[in-house]
């Protein structure tokens, strides 16, 4: 089946520091993928959508120049966090869409940041 | 409010026994999906249902889409450890992104 890759998968940060996260399909291309975050003992809420060569789109109350998306191969997504503070730290997970009759997402192993 | 209202949003219990999670809305979706997640994973879809009424089963799980295709449910036969994680269901609202639901955690006692 198809893989999603994640790196890194857990990171510690000091507060006002950046952390890039690195989201992979490893056997197929994606020309979207998303970013959701999940809070302790939470559902998975969406952050972003991530369009290869092109500008991502965000959800209503996410910042767009605090969590930095890239998306620029059809196998390689980015999120930087920019001047984390403690409460960024949670689950950060992707997804790549693999198009077809039903289009399916498959989800990344996630990573988990904390932020002190 | 919550597009897609799980429950019980809790569940603990012993080995062997049966359990049903309902994932309900007031929206009516071409499709919807379910995930388990174990901690510190990514969800892993379990299953598609399409079709209003359908009835889909993987071994001891048994899911069906209500026939107004507004809600959905989950039934585990004879549980076991290993299928203790947080269930979810989720939808396509269009956008091509996931909605998922509020989450069920399940946990199954040996």
């Amino acid at each position: 089946g198809a893989v999603v890759s994640q790196h890194p998968s857990w990171v510690i940060c000091k507060s006002g520091t950046s952390v890039k996260i690195e989201c992979r399909s490893l056997d197929f291309q994606a020309t979207t993928m998303f970013w959701y975050r999940q809070f302790p003992k939470q559902s998975l809420m969406l952050m972003a959508t991530s369009n290869e060569g092109s500008k991502a789109t965000y959800e209503q109350g996410v910042e767009k120049d605090k969590f930095l998306i890239n998306h620029a191969s059809l196998t390689l997504s980015t999120l930087t966090v920019t001047s984390a503070h403690p409460e960024d730290s949670s689950f950060y997970i992707c997804s790549a869409r693999l198009a077809g009759a039903i289009d399916t997402q498959y989800f990344g192993p996630g990573t988990r940041l904390t932020v002190l | 409010t919550q597009l897609l209202e799980q429950s019980p949003q809790f569940l603990s219990i012993q080995e062997g026994e049966n359990l049903t999670v309902y994932c309900n809305s007031s929206s009516v979706f071409s499709s919807l999906q379910w995930y388990r997640q174990e901690p510190g994973e990514g969800p892993v879809l379990l299953v598609t249902v399409v079709t209003g009424g359908e009835v889909k089963k993987l071994k001891r799980l048994t899911f069906q889409f209500g026939d107004a295709r507004k809600d959905s449910s989950l039934h585990i036969t004879a549980a076991q450890t290993g299928d203790t994680g947080l269930y979810l269901c989720a939808v396509d609202t269009g956008r091509r992104a996931l909605t998922f639901g509020s989450g069920t955690r399940l946990q199954v006692q040996p």
